[in-house]
């Protein structure tokens, strides 16, 4: 079975960084589109940004809140998904979750909490 | 305020039929497929609706989507207290560049 592992959350100040993981494994990584998506305390889902597959350019999007500050990145070699997160705002707390899949994300990781706060 | 737009809240008794509804706009529901989501408290999201009416395997066929237009639904027949939850119509907005949610529908089984 699919499995998405993320790690890496923590509490860090504002304007601190952070770098997230999404260990992957039992699929074919290098050929996954990946995604980030957050959801704040008792808040709904927000998605975050993706990075494409390298056969399909490698490249990457995001949503115009983290634009500029988050870097989206893969290591195939590794299976991992990463995240960094640099000027991180007290408004970026929240889970986040990695995804993918085919027709829609049918895979999904349990999400690691991130709490921006001084 | 998410960029498309959902009811806060929807319910209903076991056995009934309820739909949740998810209105957008010409760039993201008028020319993209809508995605449905379905998260039980304190979990990951789990895929309940692709590409507008698929269902993937091992969701029920109580569970369908449809859409029309710049607006889409999702429907529940033979409501069960399991499926109170919280659900979430996704898509590709092509002005924005990215993925939008509906700001999520709390659905309670009375």
């Amino acid at each position: 079975e699919v499995q998405l592992v993320e790690s890496g959350g923590g509490l860090v100040k504002p304007g601190g960084s952070l770098r997230l993981s999404c260990a992957a494994s039992r699929f074919t990584f290098s050929n996954a589109w990946m995604n980030w998506v957050r959801q704040a305390p008792g808040k709904g889902l927000e998605w975050v940004g993706r990075i494409k597959s390298k056969t399909d350019g490698g490249t990457t999007d995001y949503a115009a809140p983290v634009k500029g500050r988050f870097t989206m990145s893969r290591d195939d070699s590794k299976n991992t998904l990463y995240l960094q997160m640099n000027s991180l705002k007290t408004e970026d707390t929240g889970v986040y979750y990695c995804t993918t899949g085919s027709s829609g994300w049918g895979y999904w990781g349990q999400g690691t909490l991130v709490t921006v706060s001084s | 305020q998410s960029v498309l737009t959902q009811p806060p809240s929807a319910s209903g008794t076991p056995g009934q039929r309820v739909t949740i509804s998810c209105s957008g706009s010409s760039s993201n529901i008028g020319t993209n497929y809508v995605y449905w989501y379905q998260q039980l408290p304190g979990t990951a999201p789990k895929l309940l609706i692709y590409r507008n009416n698929q269902r993937p395997s091992g969701v029920p066929d109580r569970f369908s989507g449809s859409k029309s237009g710049t607006s889409a639904s999702l429907a529940i027949s033979g409501l069960r207290s399991e499926d109170e939850a919280d659900y979430y119509c996704a898509t590709w907005d092509d002005s924005l560049s990215g993925v939008v949610f509906g700001g999520g529908t709390k659905l309670t089984v009375l």
